[in-house]
């Protein structure tokens, strides 16, 4: 079955700074990737995804990038801000299956 | 806009009792999940429900578990005799189904089970 790999596992970056997260995927039927945002005690919200037919999508500081070949798909966060503080979980759904499979998360800390 | 709404939030239960967990997904969707995530662990899918039917499961999802659509709007998950290992939130999820799979899946606030 799919195996989804997240990383890093946490990350501390200043007020302003970017913050990347990145994924790698194995099932290549794999073709739609979301990315969850959950602050503590509350219901994964998703923020972004992407599909397998374009390789870049971007919604105001939050994009996301993915290389099929490679089979890695990453998160990337502009401008962070102290309420960007939250664990991040990426996910593939591969084709047929349609069940999500989750990385492990990251865990964002942004510094004021 | 519409969210999923789980039922209770919390559940404290003694080991080898039955608990139903209750989920209302948004009204128009078609696919329904249950997920569960142990603290400070990442989600994992345990069931998916359509047409009235699973139509996938994990290997999580043993026999001790079930699940029942009883009606229109509820959707609920059985376990039949929890074990300490149970202990878990346990979110529920659901999306339209119209671009096969590569929808939006929409999830419940989760309902925190304890077993003791």
């Amino acid at each position: 079955g799919e195996n989804v790999e997240q990383h890093p596992s946490t990350l501390s970056v200043q007020e302003g700074d970017s913050a990347v997260i990145k994924c790698t995927y194995s099932d290549s039927a794999s073709n739609y990737f979301p990315w969850y945002k959950q602050e503590l005690g509350k219901r994964p919200q998703l923020i972004i995804d992407i599909r397998s037919n374009v390789g870049e999508k971007k919604d105001q500081r939050i994009a996301v990038t993915l290389n099929k070949t490679a089979k890695h798909f990453s998160l990337h966060i502009t401008e962070t801000q102290p309420e960007d503080s939250a664990v991040y979980f990426c996910a593939a759904n591969p084709t047929g299956r349609r069940a999500l499979t989750f990385g492990s998360g990251t865990r964002l800390q942004v510094q004021p | 806009e519409p969210e999923v709404t789980q039922t209770p939030s919390h559940q404290v239960t003694q080991m080898g009792q039955e608990v139903i967990l209750r989920c209302v997904p948004i009204s128009n969707h078609l696919y329904f999940y249950w997920y569960r995530q142990i603290l400070g662990q990442k989600v994992e899918f345990l069931v998916s429900f359509y047409n009235n039917e699973i139509s996938e499961k994990s290997e999580i999802f043993d026999d001790q578990f079930s699940v029942e659509r009883p009606d229109g709007s509820n959707f609920t998950l059985k376990i039949r005799s929890t074990k300490l290992e149970d202990s878990a939130m346990y979110f529920c999820a659901s999306r339209t189904g119209t671009s096969g799979g590569q929808e939006t899946q929409y999830f419940g606030p989760g309902t925190r089970l304890l077993v003791l």
